[in-house]
């Protein structure tokens, strides 16, 4: 079964250093997110992206973030300049559409990522 | 706007006996209502999904979800509790006219043997 995977499932890193976390989203899919989860907090939405470019982004979405599609298999999140309060999981999601609805979101086993 | 409740923070059972985690939505649309399960060090993986069909919903290893307009819920069942169902479990809903899901705040499901 066709499944969303994301790497590193641990990154560790000091703040105000730049990450890049990584996802491969199921093959023919066109909708590409960003969700995040603080620990001991709802899953976030953050971003979603489709034709190559960003649809939609939350307030949490700001300069720091950015998305791209480098290839036509790889979907990224970068955070440019880390803060402590950036230290959540991060979960990749796509999904399919057909008949002008959206079909279901498959997510990723998420990257847990801790600024110190 | 839109926004789900999930009414118990945390469930515990003993194994075989029945299962029923809460979820009450807010919603001024007709809305898709899906739940969610996490298991321990893994991702968000999809048990069911409501979207205007049939309002009994049936979804993986045996759970299942009515969509109750009048009450505004959305809860999940299953008959018998299995040891493997322990986890937590989302209710989202998806957002009117965007493509973001709003998640609850998560019912952690304990089984006991």
């Amino acid at each position: 079964e066709p499944e969303v995977t994301q790497t590193p499932s641990h990154q560790v890193t000091q703040m105000g250093q730049e990450v890049i976390l990584r996802c491969v989203p199921i093959s023919n899919h066109l909708y590409f997110y960003w969700y995040r989860q603080i620990l001991g907090q709802k899953v976030e939405f953050l971003v979603s992206f489709y034709n190559n470019e960003i649809s939609e982004k939350s307030e949490i979405f700001d300069d720091q973030f950015s998305v791209e599609r480098p290839d036509g298999s790889n979907f990224t999140l970068k955070i440019r300049s880390t803060k402590l309060e950036d230290s959540a999981m991060y979960f990749c999601a796509s999904s399919g559409w057909s008949g002008g609805l959206q079909e279901t979101q498959y997510f990723g086993p998420g990257t847990r990522l801790l600024v110190l | 706007a839109q926004s789900v409740t999930q009414l118990d923070s945390h469930v515990s059972v003993s194994e075989g006996t029945p299962v029923l985690l809460r979820c009450n939505y807010s919603s001024s649309y007709s809305p898709s209502l899906f739940w969610y399960v996490q298991h321990p060090n893994k991702g968000l993986q999809l048990l069911l999904k409501y979207t205007s069909a049939a309002t009994l919903v049936k979804g993986i290893n045996g759970f299942e979800a009515e969509f109750k307009k009048s009450e505004t819920s959305f809860h999940l069942t299953k008959p018998s509790a299995h040891m493997s169902d322990a986890a937590e479990y989302f209710c989202v809903v998806s957002a009117a006219n965007t493509d973001k899901l709003i998640f609850g705040t998560g019912t952690r499901l304990q089984v006991f043997p």
